[in-house]
């Protein structure tokens, strides 16, 4: 069995701060991690993915995360927020011995950038 | 890109109906998908498909059902609507191919109200 847990539904940050969005993954197998973006009336885009490899992950828009194994976590960071970072994120897993149609959703963070 | 097309986005129905969401994806991906997705819960998978006349239950099928007729196109049907089927629904297409790390392209989803 598997799950994701994001641990702050709404984080709040000012221009030009760091951003720290985390997560918390339970899974029987190695899992494959992702996160994802939804802006506004659209649908998700993929920010980037783990898959095994190495365990920092640099993504789109200079966000990257840091797959822990033994913390079981995969936290979403950015050095320095954008307004156009405004959005709500989520954290997935999907196992790697199983099929796709197993990916778990986190409930999501709502990103909210202020000038 | 990859372009993933949901032909309404919003669409206002009365109980009892039935219901057609459609999509379209235009890269020949094998995998397509219905999530819906509700404030808190992230997304949840209602049927997924891997293949023209394939279809796999996902974690919340009741109420619903699909079909695959033609490679680009996979609809969601829902045979008789109900308020609680309010929520918005995002279709998602992937290549079979690295099964389980192949991210998704999403649409920008539809916004169903049952009134």
């Amino acid at each position: 069995a598997q799950s994701v847990t994001q641990l702050d539904s709404h984080v709040s940050v000012s221009e030009g701060t760091p951003v720290l969005l985390r997560c918390n993954y339970s899974s029987s197998y190695s899992p494959s991690l992702f996160w994802y973006v939804q802006h506004p009336n659209k649908g998700l885009q993929l920010l980037l993915k783990y898959t095994s490899a190495a365990t920092l992950v640099k993504g789109i828009n200079g966000f990257e995360a840091e797959f822990k194994k033994s913390e079981t976590s995969f936290h979403l960071t950015k050095p320095s927020a954008h307004m156009s970072d405004a959005a709500e994120y989520f954290c997935v897993v999907s196992p790697t011995t199983d099929s796709w149609g197993k990916l778990q959703f986190g409930a999501g963070t709502q990103v909210v950038v202020t000038p | 890109d990859v372009k993933v097309t949901q032909s309404s986005r919003y669409l206002v129905k009365r109980t009892g109906e039935k219901v057609f969401l459609e999509c379209v994806q235009d890269m020949d991906h094998e995998n397509m998908f219905w999530y819906r997705q509700d404030p808190g819960l992230g997304l949840r998978l209602i049927y997924f498909s891997y293949d023209v006349k394939m279809k796999e239950k996902g974690d919340i099928p009741e109420g619903y059902s699909v079909s695959r007729e033609k490679k680009e196109r996979f609809s969601l049907i829902l045979e008789s609507a109900s308020t609680n089927q309010t929520s918005m629904y995002l279709c998602a297409s992937s290549f079979l191919t690295s099964s389980y790390n192949s991210p998704l392209h999403f649409g920008n989803g539809t916004r169903l109200t049952v009134t």
